[in-house]
């Protein structure tokens, strides 16, 4: 098993851009989310996934589009990129258990830098 | 609401040395603790984890972590650290639903040789 993927790990956008990081998982994952982790503030969840068509709101939303088409796959949405999101992205993976005491799994993360 | 605090932001340590990292955690509600390790430009890996029974948790690696209920704490131990130990270490509470994970602020361990 690969585990947990992100494409790109390193991206550079100028204020404005758009573009969406990739995320994932080869291990029948039904929940998935998104962190940003930032110097100092630790990790923050930005949305997360329960299952395929299935999308929820973290602790730092704004400025972030998911969707969830596949269990495979979450994609991370950035529309207009501004200099505030410049940040390392992880993605993770768990598997869903009735006791709720599944681990995460972790993405080698993403790099990105807005100017 | 819950809380993680990692009152320590960098713990310098010499090799061979026991170390300990602090967490203190906050929460109206039963709760599962972990404690995260992530190693320089990579993701973050499990070391341990709380989720009931025995209040001392064994990890990977030789690492060792107590829950203290009356503390509020869960301080992450071992007895004799190795160079490849230098990584930056994160305490996380997780309670209720899946997606309330609250993570601290991370503790830097630099094994000195």
């Amino acid at each position: 098993n690969a585990g947990v993927t992100q494409t790109p790990k390193f991206q550079v956008l100028k204020t404005g851009q758009s573009m969406t990081l990739q995320c994932a998982q080869d291990m029948n994952h039904e929940y998935m989310s998104w962190y940003r982790q930032d110097p100092g503030m630790g990790l923050r969840l930005i949305h997360y996934s329960v299952g395929a068509g299935i999308t929820d709101q973290g602790e730092v939303p704004n400025g972030y589009n998911v969707s969830r088409s596949t269990t495979e796959d979450f994609p991370l949405r950035l529309l207009s990129a501004a200099p505030s999101q410049t940040s390392v992205y992880f993605c993770a993976s768990s598997s869903r258990g009735h006791t709720s005491t599944d681990t995460q799994y972790f993405g080698p993360g993403t790099r990105l830098t807005v100017l | 609401a819950q809380s993680v605090t990692q009152l320590d932001s960098q713990v310098p340590v010499f090799e061979e040395a026991p170390v300990e990292l602090r967490c203190n955690y906050s929460s109206s509600v039963s709760v599962y603790l972990f404690w995260y390790v992530q190693y320089p430009n990579q993701g973050l890996q499990l070391l341990l984890k709380y989720l009931s029974g025995s209040t001392l948790v064994k990890g990977i690696n030789g690492f060792e972590a107590e829950f203290n209920k009356s503390q509020t704490s869960f301080h992450l131990r071992k007895p004799s650290v190795h160079i490849s130990d230098t990584a930056e270490y994160f305490c996380a509470v997780r309670s209720g639903g899946y997606q309330k994970v609250t993570f601290g602020t991370g503790t830097k361990l630099q094994v000195i040789p």
